[in-house]
């Protein structure tokens, strides 16, 4: 199975900061990584897929970059709604798998 | 606009079978693959499998001898059950949808989610 690894897990930043969460995979995957933004009591929402491609709705101040077995999510000029938690997950091989999560707090 | 709702018993017994059923409201129905995944409380996501409209599963090895994941396209809706359950299985369970045709490799729509409670 691939295991997925994130960091930092917790992260403090304040509105207007850019943050990176990077997540990097036990073996490679190509392209085939996913990104989302979970808020308390919520569903997952999809950001990115495809490593980097921007889920249509999203705002372009999330970015995602990477392939093979390293990837970044950056949140550019954070907002007051992007104070959440972050997964990545691969989708190379069965099982698919997630990161343990990186949980952006207000500073 | 598609719209997934799940619901399904929330408070099991030790040895019984979680019995949970997605249905589908709004787009199509056929190309994409229906998944579910579970959280437990206070921790990340765990895939648990999926199936796509031919009725074709993929299982997470780890729960592979206790899932099934069935799928009615005359209704629209998927199923999930998970037998012999224990306390380790107690999470909020969620289906979600593919977010392309024949492409699982990221999720899109998502349930509301349920809940789980393994307890005697």
């Amino acid at each position: 199975d691939i295991q997925m690894t994130q960091s930092p897990s917790f992260v403090s930043a304040s509105v207007g900061d850019t943050v990176t969460i990077t997540c990097q995979a036990s073996q490679g995957i190509g392209g085939w990584l996913a990104w989302y933004q979970q808020k308390p009591g919520k569903a997952p929402k999809l950001l990115i897929h495809s490593a980097s491609s921007l889920q249509s709705g999203v705002p372009s101040r999330f970015s995602g970059s990477g392939s093979g077995t390293d990837f970044t999510l950056t949140i550019s000029s954070l907002q007051p709604e992007d104070f959440a938690t972050y997964y990545c997950q691969q989708a190379n091989s069965f099982p698919y798998s997630f990161g343990q999560g990186t949980k952006l707090q207000i500073k | 606009q598609v719209q997934l709702q799940q619901w399904g018993a929330g408070l099991l017994k030790p040895s019984e079978t979680l019995s949970l059923t997605c249905a589908v409201y709004g787009g199509s129905f056929s190309g994409y693959y229906w998944t579910w995944i579970r959280q437990p409380p206070g921790k990340g996501l765990e895939w648990i499998g999926e199936i796509n409209r031919s009725g074709t599963t993929n299982y997470n090895p780890s729960l592979k001898s206790r899932v099934i994941i069935s799928i009615d396209t005359s209704k629209n809706q998927f199923s999930l059950k998970l037998s012999s359950m224990t306390a380790a299985d107690t999470a909020v369970y969620f289906c979600a949808r593919s977010l392309n045709y024949f492409d699982s490799s990221a999720y899109w729509a998502w349930g509301q989610g349920t809940l789980v409670t393994v307890s005697s």
